[in-house]
C-alpha cells in the first residue's frame, strides 16, 4: 500500500508568515492529492483537490502544489483563523490515505 | 441544504456490534461515491470505507458498507469492536475521484466495558 508522510506533524508561526507543509508519496500517485483543514472541534472541510485546484470559496492565500510523489500546501500569509490541523490524503487508487497531519498555530 | 447526518453511534462492548446510518441530503445521492472517515480521540483522519456503485472498499473485514438509494441513506455494519475502533465516524461524500467533498457532523463510537 502507498504511505502518505507529512512533515512538519507541527508549526508555529507569525502572522503574515509565509507557511508551507509537505506531503510525500511512497509512490507516483500523478496529482491525486487533497488538502484538508480541520479547525478546533470543527469538521474537516475540504481546501485543495488534484494537487492543486482550489475548491471554491477557499481564500486565495491558500495553494497547492507537486505532483509523482512530492506536494505542498502553502499559506502564502498566515492568518488567525487559520490554526488548524492541515491533512493531506491520495486517492489514486484503494486504500485511501491521509498523512499525519500537521498543527499550525500562531507564534 | 446539503447535508449528512450520521446516527447511531454510542457505547458498545468489546466484541460487539454497531450499524451506523448516515441520511444524505441536498443533492443526487444515487450518482455519488460514498464512505467513512474516522478519527480517534485526539488523533488523525482514518480512512474507513467506499461504496461506488456496486463496487466497496474497505481497510478492515470487520466492517461492511451498504447503501439504500431509495431513502438516500449510507450503512455501515462494524462487528467485533475493539477498543481501537472507539473514535467519531465521519459520513463522507465523495468527489469525482476519491476525495471528500462533503463531510457530516460525525457519530461518536466507544468501545468499552
Amino acid at each position: 500500500d502507498i504511505q502518505v508522510t507529512q512533515s512538519p506533524s507541527s508549526l508555529s508561526a507569525s502572522v503574515g508568515d509565509r507557511v508551507t507543509i509537505t506531503c510525500r508519496a511512497s509512490r507516483d500517485i500523478r496529482t491525486y492529492l487533497a488538502w484538508y483543514q480541520q479547525k478546533p472541534g470543527k469538521v474537516p472541510k475540504l481546501l485543495i483537490c488534484a494537487a492543486s485546484t482550489l475548491q471554491s470559496g477557499v481564500p486565495s492565500r491558500f495553494s497547492g502544489s507537486g505532483s509523482g510523489t512530492d506536494f505542498a500546501l502553502t499559506i502564502s500569509s498566515l492568518q488567525p483563523e487559520d490554526v488548524a490541523t492541515y491533512y493531506c490524503q491520495k486517492y489514486d487508487d484503494a486504500p485511501l490515505a491521509f498523512g499525519g497531519g500537521t498543527k499550525v498555530e500562531i507564534k | 441544504e446539503v447535508q449528512l447526518l450520521e446516527s447511531g453511534g454510542g457505547l458498545v462492548q468489546p466484541g460487539g456490534s454497531l450499524r451506523l446510518s448516515c441520511a444524505a441530503s441536498g443533492f443526487t445521492f444515487s450518482t455519488n461515491a460514498m464512505g467513512w472517515v474516522r478519527q480517534a480521540p485526539g488523533k488523525g483522519l482514518e480512512w474507513v470505507s467506499t461504496i461506488n456503485g456496486d463496487r466497496t472498499y474497505y481497510t478492515d473485514s470487520r466492517f461492511t458498507i451498504s447503501r439504500d438509494n431509495s431513502k438516500n441513506t449510507l450503512f455501515l455494519q462494524m462487528n467485533g469492536l475493539r477498543a481501537e475502533d472507539t473514535a467519531i465516524y465521519y459520513c463522507v461524500k465523495e468527489g469525482d475521484l476519491g476525495y471528500f467533498d462533503l463531510w457530516g457532523r460525525g457519530t461518536l463510537v466507544t468501545v468499552s466495558s
